[in-house]
């Protein structure tokens, strides 16, 4: 158990709709990162957060969002949903930014879109 | 344009022998590599590191080797175990920014 929890596990939703993934970071770190990880393909990097502030941006849709609140979760809000939008979401966290950190994973959100 | 690649897909090894994972990078600005392990239904979990420093890490029964000239890294696992079944990923970032950049994992199936 990495200390990452995202919620819900699994989520059925049909093309057009809009939702949204949590993650509760490990206890004491500050930082929170989505990744999409699609079919055949790697885990792609989204978004980072760091204790409520954007850090840095990946490959993330316009049509998706995310923030940390100062509980220091983290929410990725997906819209306008498209197939291709199928994928497992995964959210990571360490104490401080930084590439060479060490981050955690949770369990992942599997999203299937019909 | 695939920065990181693994270009194994899977790999199948009998149990106790030599497992070597290999990953090629492009960007020549990657500064540290690592590799992250991933079972079933679990998230990725970190495995082993590299500064572009060294060329050499070891923990263990694992091993990762650079090649800055090549731009080639390895995981080499030895002995391996039944327990090392899983997903490889190598990723590698860049100190200018806080991304860390995937490749698209090795399957690796340990024979018993």
């Amino acid at each position: 158990d990495s200390g990452v929890t995202q919620t819900p596990k699994h989520l059925i939703t049909a093309t057009g709709q809009r939702v949204t993934l949590r993650c509760s970071p490990r206890s004491g770190d500050l930082s929170v990162y989505w990744y999409q990880q699609s079919l055949d393909q790697g885990l792609q990097f989204l978004i980072q957060y760091y204790n409520g502030e954007e850090r840095a941006k990946g490959n993330i849709l316009e049509r998706f969002s995310a923030q940390q609140f100062p509980d220091l979760h983290s929410e990725l809000n997906l819209s306008s949903l498209e197939l291709g939008d199928s994928a497992l979401y995964f959210c990571a966290s360490s104490v401080t930014p930084g590439a060479h950190n060490e981050q955690f994973f949770g369990p992942g959100t599997r999203l299937t879109v019909l | 344009d695939q920065q990181v690649k693994q270009n194994s897909p899977s790999l199948s090894v009998q149990e106790g022998r030599i497992s070597i994972l290999n990953c090629d990078y492009t960007n020549s600005m990657f500064d540290y590599f690592l590799w992250y392990k991933k079972y079933p239904a679990e998230g990725p979990t970190f495995l082993i590191s590299i500064s572009s420093i060294k060329d050499k890490n070891e923990d263990g029964r694992f091993t990762v080797f650079l090649n800055k000239s090549a731009k080639h890294l390895s995981l080499h696992i030895v002995p391996s175990q039944p327990g090392d079944s899983a997903v490889y990923f190598c990723a590698a970032s860049d100190n200018r920014d806080d991304k860390i950049i995937f490749g698209k994992g090795t399957r690796l199936h340990i024979l018993p």
